[in-house]
C-alpha cells in the first residue's frame, strides 16, 4: 500500500512565524502535490512538483512555497504566516497519469 | 472560475438504497474523471475514475456515469451502506495538465439508518 506521511496532525504557530510541513511518500513516485482544503471550497491546489528540485505553481501559491531535494519528500513552506493559512493542508503523491494517493493531513492553527 | 461543479453541499439516502451523486464540468479539455471519498480526519482515498473514451466504469458497488455532451458524470452507489457516509469529491484532469486534478467542493453523503 502507498504510504504518504505528514509529519504533524496538527500544529499551532503565531503570525509572522515560518512553518515548515514536511510530507514523504514511499512508493517512488515523481509527482507530489500541496492542497489546502477549507469549508465550502473544497481542495486548492497550492504546489506541486514532478521531479527532484521542480515545482510549479498551483492555483493559490501566494505567501507559500516548496522544497523538493529529494524524489521522497516535499516541504510546504509558508514564509511568514498569516491568520488567513489556517486550514487543513493535505499532501498527495502519483506515477504519472494515476490517481493521487494522500495523507492523512495537517490542521494548522495559525494565532 | 470553478471548472467542476458539485452543486449539492449534501445528501442524505436511506441505507440499502441508491446514492447518486452529481458533478458538471465546464473545461472541454478535460478527458480523466475521479471521484473520492474523505472521512473526518483522514485524506481523501481514490474511489473509482473513468475516462472520457468511455461512458460506464464499474466497480462492486460503485458505478461512474460520463455524459460528455452534457459535461456531467455522476457517481452511483448501490445499495448504500453505513460505511458510505462521507464527503466525496469529484474531480477532472486534462492529458496537458501534468497530472494536476481539478476537484470539485464536495458533496456530504449521509447514510440513514
Amino acid at each position: 500500500d502507498v504510504k504518504v506521511t505528514q509529519s504533524s496532525r496538527y500544529l499551532v504557530k503565531r503570525t509572522g512565524e515560518k512553518v515548515f510541513l514536511e510530507c514523504v511518500q514511499d512508493m517512488d513516485h515523481e509527482n507530489m502535490f500541496w492542497y489546502r482544503q477549507d469549508p465550502g471550497l473544497g481542495l486548492r491546489l497550492i504546489y506541486f512538483s514532478y521531479d527532484v528540485k521542480m515545482k510549479e505553481k498551483g492555483d493559490i501559491p501566494e505567501g507559500y512555497s516548496v522544497s523538493r531535494e529529494k524524489k521522497e519528500r516535499f516541504s510546504l513552506i509558508l514564509e511568514s504566516a498569516s491568520t488567513n493559512q489556517t486550514s487543513i493542508y493535505l499532501c498527495a503523491s502519483s506515477r504519472s497519469n494515476q490517481p493521487q494517493h494522500f495523507g492523512d493531513g495537517t490542521r494548522l492553527s495559525i494565532l | 472560475d470553478q471548472q467542476v461543479k458539485q452543486n449539492s453541499p449534501s445528501l442524505s439516502v436511506q441505507e440499502g438504497r441508491i446514492s447518486i451523486l452529481n458533478c458538471d464540468y465546464t473545461n472541454s479539455m478535460f478527458d480523466y474523471f475521479l471521484w473520492y471519498k474523505k472521512y473526518p480526519a483522514e485524506g481523501p482515498t481514490f474511489l473509482i475514475s473513468i475516462s472520457s473514451i468511455k461512458d460506464k466504469n464499474e466497480d462492486g458497488r460503485f458505478t461512474v456515469f460520463l455524459n460528455k455532451s452534457a459535461k456531467h458524470l455522476s457517481l452511483h452507489i448501490v445499495p448504500s451502506q453505513p460505511g458510505d457516509s462521507a464527503v466525496y469529491f469529484c474531480a477532472a484532469s486534462a492529458v496537458d495538465r501534468d497530472d494536476k486534478i481539478i476537484f470539485g467542493k464536495g458533496t456530504r453523503l449521509h447514510i440513514l439508518p
